[in-house]
């Protein structure tokens, strides 16, 4: 089952905040963030995992909602830097071995200077 | 740290022929991932090793595609034989003792 992520692409001015949303209709073990730029290699951001944790490093943070099987990435005073796409990849269960990502369809982030 | 080696980078080829993607993970990273990426979607698992064993292969076509770990180390892919639909960036991915993996840059493959 893909997450659904929203909103589909972000047009910022730096400086400014952004929300991006990654919802499941399945009950969720684990969520990852990552960021790719045009033409390169996923970058992992954050992992969260069930049990309603935020977490965050400089100006980006997330947080999972267990209640709606929602998480939420949270970019703060945006750099010209954050460009990108923004991917969450969702685990539904642990154990077993089998731990691929489930990839939702990404929002496009752009800052402007 | 070297990351996730991946070639070639880019490939060319009509549709009918075959094709091989090869994947060097970091070192010591026991979990190798391939993923297929189509243009303006998000990354789709294809195969999940652990070491030189198969864990998840349940959404590669196998039909068409193929993969193997032999030494538990490098990976290939294969695709025989290609269709216009199978152009994508496909990403080879590895994962150690933590909870999470690292992407390589990917091979993306055109298919004409």
């Amino acid at each position: 089952q893909q997450p659904v992520q929203s909103p589909q692409a972000v047009i910022l001015r730096e400086g400014e905040d952004a929300v991006i949303n990654c919802s499941s209709s399945k009950a969720l073990y684990s969520v990852h963030w990552y960021r790719q730029k045009h033409g390169e290699a996923p970058v992992f951001l954050m992992i969260l995992l069930k049990g309603g944790e935020q977490k965050g490093h400089d100006k980006i943070s997330a947080s999972f909602n267990e209640k709606k099987q929602q998480s939420s990435l949270y970019l703060t005073a945006s750099q010209l830097s954050y460009s990108g796409t923004y991917f969450c990849g969702t685990i539904l269960y642990s154990g077993g071995g089998a731990d691929g990502l489930t990839f939702g369809k990404g929002t496009h982030l752009i800052i402007q200077p | 740290e070297a990351g996730v080696a991946q070639s070639p980078r880019y490939k060319i080829i009509e549709k009918r022929q075959s094709v091989a993607f090869w994947c060097n993970p970091i070192s010591g990273h026991a979990t190798l991932y391939w993923y297929q990426q189509i243009l303006g979607q998000g990354p789709k698992l294809l195969i999940q090793f652990q070491n030189n064993g198969v864990v998840d292969d349940s959404q590669l076509p196998k039909d068409r595609f193929s993969a193997e770990r032999l030494k538990g180390v490098d990976s290939t892919l294969k695709i025989q034989p290609a269709k216009l639909e199978d152009s994508a960036v496909y990403l080879c991915a590895s994962k150690g003792q933590g909870r999470y993996a690292f992407f390589g840059q990917g091979t993306r493959l055109t298919v004409v």
